[in-house]
């Protein structure tokens, strides 16, 4: 059975400094999602990560993925309070219907 | 292009009630799907499709109900609320291949 984990669950950071989330999953997987949620509102489609190396960035945002380690990260540099929001992993089922099985997310809290 | 619209945005239901949530995409998507969003979580699978006249379950499909008679339209039905139903239900959809989903606004049901 396929399990997502991510960690940290809850993050507070202050504008300008980096660090990274991650996602580990336990069984074989052929694509990872990367989601971004504000407070109320829906979720919003940040990277798709589908080879072993991948990596993909938009603006402050870097995903990698190591299908050998079963690990994805999302690296956070010079944060700012924009980016305040819940991320959540997501990890494709192998096989031809393409279930998600989503980690519990991250909580962000970028403060000045 | 409106993506994919969820009515209504927000319910509140009797226990024993009944009542469908609707879901249209204009994206000539195959793939639809139904998730649930309890306080904390991530999304849980309650049924997907993959072609009009195809539907399946996914994680958590007791208590409710799918059809899928066109590509356009992915309704939720809901028979005999209960407490437990409370939450944040999303319709998402996605191209065939390895695109990333595209979610509506959710509905924000209560049972009470």
């Amino acid at each position: 059975e396929l399990k997502v984990e991510q960690n940290p669950l809850f993050l507070s950071m202050q504008e300008g400094k980096n660090y990274t989330i991650y996602c580990n999953y336990s069984t074989t997987s052929d694509r990872l999602y990367w989601y971004r949620q504000d407070p109320g509102k829906s979720l919003e489609s940040l990277f798709v990560l589908l080879s072993n190396g991948a990596v993909k960035q938009e603006g402050r945002l870097m995903a990698s993925l190591d299908t050998k380690a079963r690990l994805s990260t999302l690296h956070i540099t010079a944060a700012v309070h924009d980016l305040s929001a819940t991320y959540f992993c997501a990890v494709g089922n192998a096989g031809n219907n393409r279930k998600l099985i989503w980690g519990l997310g991250t909580s962000l809290a970028v403060n000045p | 292009n409106a993506g994919v619209t969820q009515t209504p945005k927000f319910r509140i239901l009797k226990i024993g009630q009944s009542m469908t949530l609707q879901c249209t995409q204009d994206m000539n998507h195959n793939y639809m799907y139904w998730y649930r969003q309890d306080p904390g979580m991530g999304l849980k699978l309650i049924y997907y499709s993959v072609g009009a006249g195809i539907t399946d379950k996914g994680e958590v499909p007791n208590g409710y109900n799918v059809s899928r008679s066109t590509t356009e339209d992915f309704p939720l039905r809901l028979e005999l609320a209960a407490p437990s139903q409370t939450s944040v239900y999303f319709c998402a959809s996605r191209e065939t291949g390895a695109g990333g989903y595209t979610f509506g606004s959710g509905t924000r049901l209560t049972v009470v």
